[in-house]
């Protein structure tokens, strides 16, 4: 069964503060994707970014980074320098294609993130 | 990259109505649709799966007979809340997939009075 964990439920900071939000995940799968999707008070899911199981490769897209552990299986979003628009819930999710098209998203909990000018 | 849309995006109803609410991805075909649930302050929970020309797949809890999904093609997907209670008042969320990506509708707010 697949399983996504995002521990912290609600973070607030200090705008220019640095803030990583946790997510790890189960799955027995060795092919998987892992998202990333931000969803401001608007509600519509902000797509950020997929990484497959096989790249464990970090990213970085301006202040956001990825950092993609298969030993701890956690695969964690760091905003550096947080702004006021970064408030919202974020989401991680699991992906296992072992069904093709009909494979399910499998959504953590979700951090609301709060960020105090 | 894709766009899903969704309608309407807003709906208030009285007890007891039916409500359908539309996805439609506008620039792809989407073999396979999918339907989310989302209350306040939770995590999306899928509802069933949609596939074009075939029944849809709900997910355990989810009443087949109140939540009508009818996937009539491979860029509309239709779910109906049939006799909708103020319990159903929700945040509904469609998404289209034509591979390992889904791409999301904006979401339906319905509130029943």
């Amino acid at each position: 069964a697949q399983k996504v964990t995002q521990a912290q439920t609600e973070i607030s900071v200090v705008e220019k503060e640095d803030v990583t939000l946790d997510c790890v995940y189960e799955t027995r799968d060795t092919t998987y994707y892992l998202f990333w999707y931000k969803q401001p008070p608007s509600g519509e899911l902000v797509f950020l970014i997929r990484r497959n199981s096989f790249d464990e490769q970090n990213e970085i897209s301006g202040r956001y980074s990825w950092n993609f552990q298969k030993s701890t299986s956690s695969f964690n979003f760091t905003i550096t320098a947080s702004q006021v628009v970064d408030s919202a819930v974020y989401f991680c999710a699991l992906l296992t294609p072992s069904t093709g098209a009909n494979s399910k998203l499998t959504f953590g909990k979700g951090i609301t993130l709060s960020v105090r000018p | 990259g894709a766009v899903v849309s969704q309608h309407p995006s807003r709906v208030i109803c009285k007890s007891g109505t039916s409500v359908k609410i539309e996805c439609r991805s506008l620039d792809f075909q989407a073999t396979t649709m999918f339907w989310y649930r989302q209350f306040p302050k939770q995590s999306l929970m899928l509802m069933a799966t949609s596939n074009e020309g075939s029944k849809a797949t709900y997910e355990q809890g989810v009443e087949k007979d109140k939540f009508l999904i009818n996937h009539a093609s491979l860029t509309l997907s239709t779910l109906t809340v049939t006799s909708a209670h103020p319990e159903d008042s929700s945040f509904y969320i469609c998404s289209a997939t034509s591979g390992a990506e889904q791409f999301f509708g904006p979401g339906t707010r319905l509130t029943v009075l």
